[in-house]
């Protein structure tokens, strides 16, 4: 079984400031990582995934995230706030079992709101 | 490039009433995953198909039920439907599982 823990219900940066979302997660099992952006009535695009390899991995719009096994994190990041980042941001994980993946377990979200 | 295509997207039902949403996954995809995300949430897995066979089952009612067709579309059957079901309804597919593309949703509200 795999659980998501996102730090933060709401985070407020002003434009050009560093963004920091937190995650962190709990697999039994080799994780599969994603971070997903929904803007409001939209659907869930995906914005960087980790599977295996490289542990830093950059994604669309700048941000990018590092697989930390040891601390069991998965944090995005993206080093200058722009206003149409304003979104809620979910981490989300799963884990491959042969058949397909298993389904996503996501966080709870993180509405990221930018100060201009 | 082609996306996941889900239908209707809005859908309004009374109550104790049936509903079926459609998904098409990207062609190639193999995989089709059903999420249902209520007003403020997180989306909950709800079940998923890979080739055609179930191949996983999340948080999914028992008046629920979906499946996967030949031409690798799926429907989600939902009946007896409650005020509680209003929700919006992703679709998402796969090849071998990673990465998920998500569909724009069908918005459902039971009155």
């Amino acid at each position: 079984a795999q659980s998501v823990t996102q730090l933060g219900s709401h985070v407020s940066v002003s434009e050009g400031a560093l963004v920091l979302l937190r995650c962190n997660y709990s697999s039994s099992v080799p994780p599969y990582l994603f971070w997903y952006v929904q803007y409001p009535n939209q659907g869930l695009q995906l914005l960087l995934k980790y599977t295996t390899g490289a542990t830093l991995v950059k994604g669309i719009n700048g941000f990018e995230a590092e697989f930390k096994k040891s601390e069991t994190s998965f944090h995005l990041t993206k080093p200058s706030a722009h206003m149409s980042d304003a979104a809620e941001y979910f981490c989300a994980v799963t884990a491959y079992s042969g058949g397909g993946a298993d389904g996503l377990t996501f966080g709870k979200g993180t509405h990221l709101i930018i100060q201009p | 490039a082609a996306g996941v295509i889900q239908s209707p997207r809005h859908l309004i039902k009374e109550k104790r009433e049936t509903a079926t949403l459609k998904c098409y996954p990207i062609p190639r995809h193999d995989t089709v995953y059903w999420y249902q995300q209520g007003p403020g949430q997180d989306p909950q897995f709800l079940i998923s198909f890979y080739e055609k066979m179930q191949s996983d089952k999340g948080s999914i009612p028992d008046r629920f039920s979906a499946q996967q067709f030949s031409d690798y579309h799926s429907e989600l059957n939902m009946s007896s439907l409650e005020l509680g079901d209003s929700a919006l309804y992703f679709c998402a597919s796969s090849l071998a599982g990673f990465e998920a593309f998500f569909g724009q949703g069908t918005r459902l509200t039971v009155v």
